[in-house]
């Protein structure tokens, strides 16, 4: 079982710059997540999909994140321009049904000078 | 204040020790709780559910206290391999009505040999 893949798993960039994150879900899960960790302040959920459908982005920091979910297999989270304190680590989780266990994938470290 | 709040620790136990963490909820409508476990550089995963009645799984013992909304996790007879940070995680259901998890900072231990 494959399990949440998540690409990068690292990236480094300059502030500025455009960074895409990708998440392939559990195959037959129907919500996918995108969080982000930090020594500062743990682990926030950003944003949450329920059948490729963005369900709840109250916790995207800024206009400057976006993420999409064009169909059950894959999602992307979005940072246009890209700053330092984007720093972190940027997980990416999916679940079967309202009440299932939710896996995370392994993390994209993404590090922004 | 926080929705959930940890002990950050670090707590040093030697092997064979039993440790105690404790969690605080601000949410009394929460509804279900969760310890997760994070190892180094790693993803979070499910370690255990909480139940009302409490629940146990070989070593570890989970506590719920919806009056004081109070979570706990004792690990008996501590293990090297027990040396992670572990997450307390509380549900709360979004404007979608699907469950999301808020999680603590965590509380990092480390079983010394």
């Amino acid at each position: 079982d494959a399990g949440v893949i998540q690409s990068p798993r690292h990236e480094v960039t300059e502030m500025g710059q455009e960074v895409t994150l990708r998440c392939k879900p559990i195959s037959g899960h129907d919500y996918l997540f995108w969080y982000r960790q930090t020594m500062m302040r743990g682990l926030e959920l950003l944003i949450y999909f329920n059948n490729n459908v963005p369900i709840d982005d109250s916790g995207m920091p800024e206009d400057r994140f976006s993420a999409k979910m064009p169909n059950a297999s894959f999602s992307t989270l979005k940072i246009q321009p890209s700053e330092p304190r984007d720093s972190a680590v940027y997980f990416c989780a999916s679940r079967a049904g309202r009440l299932g266990e939710q896996y995370f994938g392994p993390g994209t470290r993404l590090t922004v000078t | 204040r926080k929705e959930v709040e940890q002990d950050p620790g670090p707590f040093n136990v030697p092997e064979g020790a039993t440790v105690a963490f404790n969690c605080t909820y601000s949410n009394s409508a929460s509804q279900s709780f969760f310890w997760y476990r994070q190892d180094c550089r790693k993803e979070p995963k499910l370690l255990m559910s909480v139940y009302s009645s409490g629940n146990e799984d070989g070593r570890f013992t989970a506590q719920l206290n919806r009056a004081s909304q109070y979570i706990s996790l004792l690990i008996r007879d501590s293990k090297l391999s027990d040396s992670a940070t572990y997450l307390c995680v509380v549900n709360k259901f979004s404007s979608g009505s699907a469950r999301q998890l808020t999680f603590g900072s965590g509380t990092q231990l480390t079983v010394l040999p």
